[in-house]
């Protein structure tokens, strides 16, 4: 079956860290470009990082530049972000998402394929 | 940074009904522009790609079209699955940017 998993998600202080993982299957994963994409509570779709097939190009939205890292592990179908210095507008939930290419180059990307989601919650 | 503003955030319609649902760039993106429907509790999913290409599986009664910077999802006859909220999204450049989202609920 073609699918992403998302787990890593959870409560946590702001100021602190937490590591998200995805892991796809039903599909070659080193042939496609992947993203994270989050989701406040009741609001709408934020796209957060980017990161190409062989991890040669890697972007990031303003909001999370500097805090969070994108990375990736082709040996295991998996996808990561690590995510430091979490503020209480960091809550939501987070999606890895799988691009119709290989690379992030602007234009003609689109997202075909969306985990399920984790939450993450910062808050004292 | 470019602004996806759909319109409406959110309308009422019965089944049967031919739906219209709007997205203006602020600037030219080419038609790198993507429509995502998602349903409550649910992951967003894929309807139409780079304006016009409807993503398998999705149901022809879906279509897109555009005019300059102004994008449109246009659903022929909505059913009782399609009540949900839809989400356009550009892909020319980035930051990567989604309109605010339009709920399609039942009248």
């Amino acid at each position: 079956e073609v699918q992403l998993v998302d787990s890593g998600g959870g409560l946590v202080q702001p100021g602190r860290s937490l590591r998200l993982s995805c892991i796809a299957s039903g599909f070659v994963f080193d042939d496609y470009a992947m993203h994270w994409v989050r989701q406040a509570p009741g609001k709408g779709l934020e796209w957060v990082s980017s990161i190409s097939w062989n991890s040669g190009n890697i972007g990031y939205g303003d909001s999370v530049k500097g805090r969070f890292t994108i990375s990736r592990d082709n040996g295991k179908n998996s996808l990561y972000l690590q995510m430091n210095s979490l503020k209480s507008d960091d809550t939501a939930f987070y999606y890895c998402v799988k691009d119709n290419g290989y690379d992030i180059l602007p234009g003609g990307n689109w997202f075909d394929l969306w985990g399920q989601g984790t939450l993450v919650t910062v808050s004292s | 940074d470019i602004q996806m503003t759909q319109s409406p955030s959110s309308l009422s319609a019965s089944v049967g009904d031919r739906v219209t649902i709007t997205c203006r760039a602020s600037q030219d993106i080419y038609n790198y522009l993507n429509w995502y429907q998602q349903k409550p509790g649910k992951a967003p999913n894929l309807l139409i790609f780079a304006t016009y290409n409807l993503q398998s599986g999705v149901p022809s009664r879906f279509s897109g079209t555009e005019s300059g910077t102004d994008f449109t999802l246009i659903i022929s006859s909505v059913q009782p699955e399609d009540f949900a909220t839809y989400y356009c999204q550009q892909s020319y450049i980035t930051p990567i940017t989604f309109g605010q989202g339009t709920r399609l609920e039942i009248k």
